[in-house]
């Protein structure tokens, strides 16, 4: 399975509200994860099972799924929040990630 | 807590071999499958190989296939990531990352990560 993620990269605003999606080269169950990459970092874990949040992440982020588009949605943007986002699908071998989307300060 | 540290990247001729290392500490080791995820200089992430937590079942990336091994010692919470036949194409920070899942199949779903060590093949 193929995960296209869509933007590649985008401008905002502290306070804006960010939507990322990931498109599925086919149906899946939820196994879908997201992480938050910021430069010279590891990625970390943010979201599981499409929109289960790990521990310790803010309530801010959230993420759904309609059919084969995976979302990931911060609600309201904030300063350590700029970072590179990537989804990863985990519902069939080889796990597979997005390109990955560049959230920049506007 | 848990930790992963990896160690052994460098700068190595196209061709030739590495080996790297991950030391795990804060969990039970011999309970989780460990992976190796890795990222090219400003690209994205790729899945590399996986040893589930028996040492036994072990799965690899077609771009590395035939060229890498992954091996574990679980007397010595390290897993290790031999390197051969090495190309230009496998320069990238390579990431030791934990499976989510416990005493069962990899779920590949990557819940803890390493800082990484970087790899530069040089041709």
């Amino acid at each position: 399975i193929q995960v296209t993620q869509s933007p590649s990269s985008l401008s905002a605003s502290v306070g804006d509200r960010v939507t990322i999606t990931c498109r599925a080269s086919q149906g899946m169950n939820s196994w879908l994860g997201w992480y938050q990459q910021k430069p010279e970092k590891a990625p970390k874990p943010l979201i599981y099972d499409t929109s289960k949040l790990e521990s310790g992440v803010p309530s801010r982020f959230s993420g759904s799924r309609s059919g084969t588009d995976f979302t990931l949605t911060i609600s309201s943007l904030q300063p350590e929040d700029f970072a590179t986002y990537y989804c990863q699908q985990y519902s069939s071998y080889p796990p597979t990630f997005g390109g990955g989307t560049k959230v920049d300060i506007k | 807590q848990v930790q992963l540290v990896e160690s052994g990247g460098g700068v190595v001729q196209s061709g030739t071999s590495l080996r790297l290392s991950c030391a795990a500490s804060g969990f039970t080791f011999s309970n989780h499958g460990i992976h190796w995820v890795r990222q090219a200089p400003g690209k994205g992430l790729e899945w590399v190989a996986v040893l589930y937590y028996d040492a036994i079942t072990e799965y690899y990336a077609d771009s590395v296939k035939g060229r890498f091994t992954i091996s574990r010692d679980n007397s010595k919470n390290t897993v290790y990531l031999e390197m051969n036949s090495l190309r230009a194409e496998d320069t990238a920070v390579y990431y030791c990352v934990r499976d989510w899942n416990i005493r069962a199949s990899a779920i590949y779903y990557f819940d803890y990560w390493g800082q990484g060590t970087l790899v530069t093949v040089s041709s």
